[in-house]
C-alpha cells in the first residue's frame, strides 16, 4: 500500500531555532495536511495545501506543497516552548480516497 | 463552537472484557471518522460514515469491532472481546463533508487492556 516517509524522527532544538522536517510520498498526492499533537490532545491542523508548488504559512510556520506532488516540507521560524509536540504530515491522491499519514516528527527543545 | 466530544478519556479493561466510546462531532459536519493511534504512530483509520452510512470499513477488525451512527449524528465504537493489542488512543474526527481532509479531532479515549 502507499506509505509516506517523514523525517526526522525526533528533533532536539534550542529555543529560538529555525526547524524542517518533510514528508515524502510513494505516489503522486493532490492534498497535503499538517496536524500537530499535543499529549492527551488529538491532532490540530495547522495547514492544508492543494497545488503543488503552492506555499502557506501560519504565523512562524510554513508548509510548501512539492512540485514533483510526492512531497511536502513544514517549517518553523524561531521555534518556542509551545512547539513542542508531534508533528503530522498527511497526504492523499485524490477527495475519493482516505487520507494517509506519516508516523510523525517529535519535535523537543532541549532546555 | 463545540469541538469534537468524546468519551471515556480513558478506560481499563481485562482482556476479553468489551468497552464501548462515543463521539459527538462538530455540529453540522457530515463526515465522522474513528481512528486508532498506538503510542509512537500515526492514526489509523478504522471506519469512516457520511451521515448514517459507512464510507469506509476496510481497516476494521470486524470480527471484534463494531461502529454505529445510526442518526447521522453521534457515533459509538464497541470492542467485543478486547484483545492485549488493542490497547491505543481511539479518536473521533469529524469534517464538513468527505471532499475535504480537514479533519477536526476529539481528544481521544485512551484504552488500556490487561
Amino acid at each position: 500500500g502507499q506509505q509516506l516517509n517523514q523525517s526526522p524522527q525526533s528533533m532536539f532544538i534550542q529555543e529560538g531555532e529555525d526547524v524542517s522536517m518533510n514528508c515524502t510520498s510513494s505516489s503522486i498526492f493532490n492534498t497535503w495536511l499538517w496536524y500537530k499533537q499535543d499529549p492527551g490532545e488529538g491532532p490540530v491542523l495547522l495547514i492544508a495545501l492543494y497545488k503543488a508548488g503552492e506555499l502557506t504559512s501560519n504565523g512562524r510556520l510554513t508548509a510548501q506543497f512539492g512540485i514533483t506532488r510526492k512531497d511536502s516540507f513544514l517549517n518553523i521560524s524561531a521555534s518556542i516552548p509551545s512547539d513542542v509536540g508531534i508533528y503530522f504530515c498527511a497526504g492523499r491522491p485524490g477527495s475519493n480516497y482516505q487520507l494517509i499519514w506519516g508516523a510523525g516528527t517529535k519535535l523537543i527543545i532541549k532546555p | 463552537e463545540a469541538g469534537v466530544a468524546q468519551s471515556p478519556r480513558y478506560k481499563i479493561i481485562e482482556k476479553r472484557q468489551s468497552v464501548a466510546f462515543w463521539c459527538n462531532p462538530i455540529s453540522g459536519h457530515a463526515t465522522l471518522y474513528w481512528y486508532q493511534q498506538i503510542l509512537g504512530q500515526g492514526p489509523k483509520l478504522l471506519i469512516q460514515f457520511q451521515n448514517n452510512g459507512v464510507v469506509d470499513d476496510s481497516q476494521l477488525p470486524k470480527d471484534r469491532f463494531s461502529a454505529e451512527r445510526l442518526k447521522g449524528v453521534d457515533s459509538t465504537l464497541k470492542i467485543q472481546p478486547a484483545k492485549l493489542e488493542d490497547s491505543a488512543v481511539y479518536l473521533c474526527a469529524s469534517s464538513l463533508d468527505r471532499s475535504t481532509g480537514e479533519l477536526f479531532f476529539g481528544e481521544g479515549s485512551r484504552l488500556t487492556v490487561l
